[in-house]
């Protein structure tokens, strides 16, 4: 089955300890990303990926790191985490094209 | 400054209606604009798109329709059922400088069926 796995799919932590979010896809894509949702503010893009080695900041990469060492994982990493980062967080992968973009089903982060 | 704008935060409609959600965008270098629909803790899921060459794409009870002159979109749903309650984004793609297509996104539009 295609899909788009994260890991942890709830956390709490407490503010500075740094937390790592995993992210696994299965259908070879080379396009990775990562969103936070926030109310009343939808997606926002934190970094993304076009293929192995290669990652770019989006529009709120504040906070926030990436790698990009294999092709199917794309790990998101909060090395010191501040209250301000509690939101869910959404990994996703696609072709790189212009079509659709697979979903996990979301990290839900809170930050003490 | 938001690319891809949805207006209407919440949208109520009675089952067996049509629903209307609405998008606008800005960027006139979009050539490719997708609908997703987002469950309560489930990730969003697509629904259907539209290529910039056409002004209308149909997948059953779903019509997405798209006036490039007044960078305006709509996604119909006829008729609504309660299962379609969910929050729907729209998303725009065009080609980024790094030479890959990137999404933007709406904030969303809560829609509620009520049966």
């Amino acid at each position: 089955e295609a899909q788009v796995t994260q890991n942890p799919r709830y956390l709490i932590t407490v503010t500075g300890k740094k937390l790592t979010v995993t992210c696994s896809q299965n259908m070879n894509h080379e396009y990775m990303s990562w969103y936070r949702q926030d109310p009343g503010l939808g997606l926002r893009q934190i970094y993304y990926s076009m293929n192995v080695e290669v990652t770019d900041k989006g529009d709120v990469p504040e906070g926030y790191k990436v790698s990009r060492k294999e092709k199917r994982n794309f790990p998101l990493i909060l090395e010191s985490p501040s209250p301000n980062q509690t939101s869910l967080y959404f990994c996703a992968s696609g072709t790189g094209g212009p079509g659709e973009l697979f979903f996990g089903e979301g990290s839900r982060l809170t930050v003490l | 400054d938001q690319q891809v704008k949805q207006n209407s935060p919440s949208l109520s409609v009675q089952e067996g209606r049509i629903s209307i959600l609405n998008c606008d965008y800005t960027n006139s270098m979009f050539d490719y604009f997708l609908w997703y629909k987002k469950y309560p803790a489930e990730g969003p899921t697509f629904l259907i798109s539209i290529s910039s060459i056409k002004d209308k794409n149909e997948d059953g009870r779903f019509t997405v329709f798209l006036n490039k002159s007044a960078k305006h979109l709509s996604l119909h749903i006829v008729p609504s059922q309660p299962g379609d309650s969910a929050v729907y984004f729209c998303a725009a793609s065009g080609e980024s400088g790094a030479g890959s297509y990137q999404l933007t996104f709406g904030k969303g539009t809560k829609l509620s069926v009520i049966p």
